[in-house]
């Protein structure tokens, strides 16, 4: 069964660095979309892309933050200037219309440490 | 903006019993949807089952049921037959359809931790 695949699974950075996370979504998903989790708090929605643009991005998607297909398999979420506060888990999700559902399927996540 | 309650930080049930994890949700729109996500240890989020705001028929995937109602804005999931490997966070997600397509984020509730006992 297709899956989104995320790497690395862990990645280790100090402070100020730059990081790039990356994922595989599924082929014939349409819309991409990047998700955080704070370690012990809720999942919360960073941004969706499609058609090589951002759709909707939400209020933690800032100038720090920015997303790139750069090929017809590969979608990045780039941090710039990483700061103590970006640890978390990243996930990746894709969807495609299903019934009218759009039902979102996750990658396994990359848990961020910045030291 | 909606939000999304999960008024049970833990849970726990005996093997083999039936468990109920309660969502509520507060929004000003009439179409969505709701989702029940699995995050076991392994943190991988899994879709578990999903409801459409529209339809009245409550949604069931094997030992996996909802009950949906509009009106109260409550999403509750039921998982009859528990099993060991049910164990993990349980999140309710809701979607809207203000952007159209599936340009929309979900918004997660803070989720329940279900503890299954042997």
């Amino acid at each position: 069964e297709p899956e989104v695949t995320q790497t690395p699974s862990h990645q280790v950075t100090q402070m100020g660095q730059e990081v790039i996370l990356r994922c595989v979504p599924i082929s014939n998903h349409l819309y991409f979309y990047w998700y955080r989790q704070i370690l012990g708090q809720k999942v919360e929605f960073l941004v969706s892309f499609y058609n090589n643009e951002i759709s909707e991005k939400s209020e933690i998607f800032d100038d720090q933050f920015s997303v790139e297909r750069p090929d017809g398999s590969n979608f990045t979420l780039k941090i710039r200037s990483t700061k103590l506060e970006d640890s978390a888990m990243y996930f990746c999700a894709s969807s495609n219309q299903l019934a009218g559902a759009w039902e979102q399927y996750f990658g396994p996540g990359t848990r961020l440490t910045v030291t | 903006a909606q939000t999304v309650t999960q008024s049970q930080p833990e849970m726990s049930v005996q093997e083999a019993e039936t468990v109920t994890l309660s969502c509520t949700y507060d929004t000003s729109e009439s179409d969505y949807y709701l989702f029940w996500y699995k995050q076991p240890p392994s943190r991988q989020m899994i879709l578990v089952i999903r409801q459409e705001a529209y339809k009245q028929q409550n949604a069931t995937e094997n030992r996996f049921s909802v009950n949906f109602q509009k009106a109260a804005k409550s999403f509750s999931l039921k998982i009859s037959d528990s099993q060991l490997g049910d164990a993990a966070m349980y999140f309710c997600a809701y979607r809207s359809q203000y952007s159209g397509g599936g340009a929309d984020g979900l918004t997660f509730g803070k989720g329940t931790h279900l503890i299954i006992q042997p």
